[in-house]
């Protein structure tokens, strides 16, 4: 049971153009939300995070949006770089820092 | 810092075959953790480490152990490979709410 859903494998944006990318999660529990950026062959890095008494963190041409009604968040990207090709993970955790519960990712594709 | 470092790279291991996946940190972080990925998959996490001496089993604990006798070092064991444990690892540790991963081991069970 995937309790943090990332639905679309891939997106194409081009560049300087706004890059969205969607998350669902469907544990109620989840306190804390993040997202990671990974490159091939490498490790993921942290991105930006949020907690669920906020609905909005912005973080330079990043900002992740909250809606905890829809249990939905989203990251958006503006202006898009080729550099942010990747692929990029949701993640949320509940509690601590115990568990972290990732998505499938969303490779990200900027066209120049 | 060196941050987060694995070895090895890559590995093929035969069926039944054991080994120990190395990974240490040198930021001094208490948390720290062990996932896998499988191809078209997210990270699971295989255990994790709150501090020396103490680890906890997490989604997907068969066929592994893990020891932390340091707050450096995190081994993660495989005592008896599979194919079904063929996968890219990934060890992390944790600073409050950033978790900084390690470049990956990739093993090939056959």
């Amino acid at each position: 049971d995937q309790q943090v859903k990332q639905n679309s494998p891939s997106l194409s944006v081009q560049e300087g153009r706004i890059s969205i990318l969607n998350c669902d999660y469907t544990n109620s529990m989840f306190d804390y939300f993040l997202w990671y950026k990974k490159y091939p062959a490498e490790g993921p890095t942290f991105l930006i995070s949020i907690s669920s008494i906020k609905d909005k963190n912005e973080d330079g041409r990043f900002t992740v949006f909250l809606n905890k009604s829809a249990k939905h968040l989203s990251l958006h990207i503006v202006p898009s770089q080729p550099g942010d090709s990747a692929v990029y993970f949701c993640a949320a955790e509940s509690g601590g820092y115990q568990k972290v519960t990732f998505g499938i990712g969303t490779k990200l594709q900027v066209i120049p | 810092n060196a941050g987060v470092t694995q070895t090895p790279k890559f590995r093929i291991l035969k069926i039944g075959q054991s080994m120990t996946l190395q990974c240490a940190q040198d930021m001094n972080h208490n948390y720290m953790y062990w996932y896998r990925q499988d191809p078209g998959m997210g990270l699971k996490l295989i255990y994790y480490s709150v501090g020396a001496g103490i680890t906890d089993k997490g989604e997907v604990p068969n066929g592994y152990n893990v020891s932390r006798s340091t707050t450096e070092d995190f081994p993660l064991r495989l005592e008896l490979a599979a194919p079904s444990q063929t996968s890219v690892y990934f060890c992390a540790s944790r600073m409050k709410e950033t978790q900084y991963f390690g470049p990956g081991t990739r093993l090939l069970v056959l």
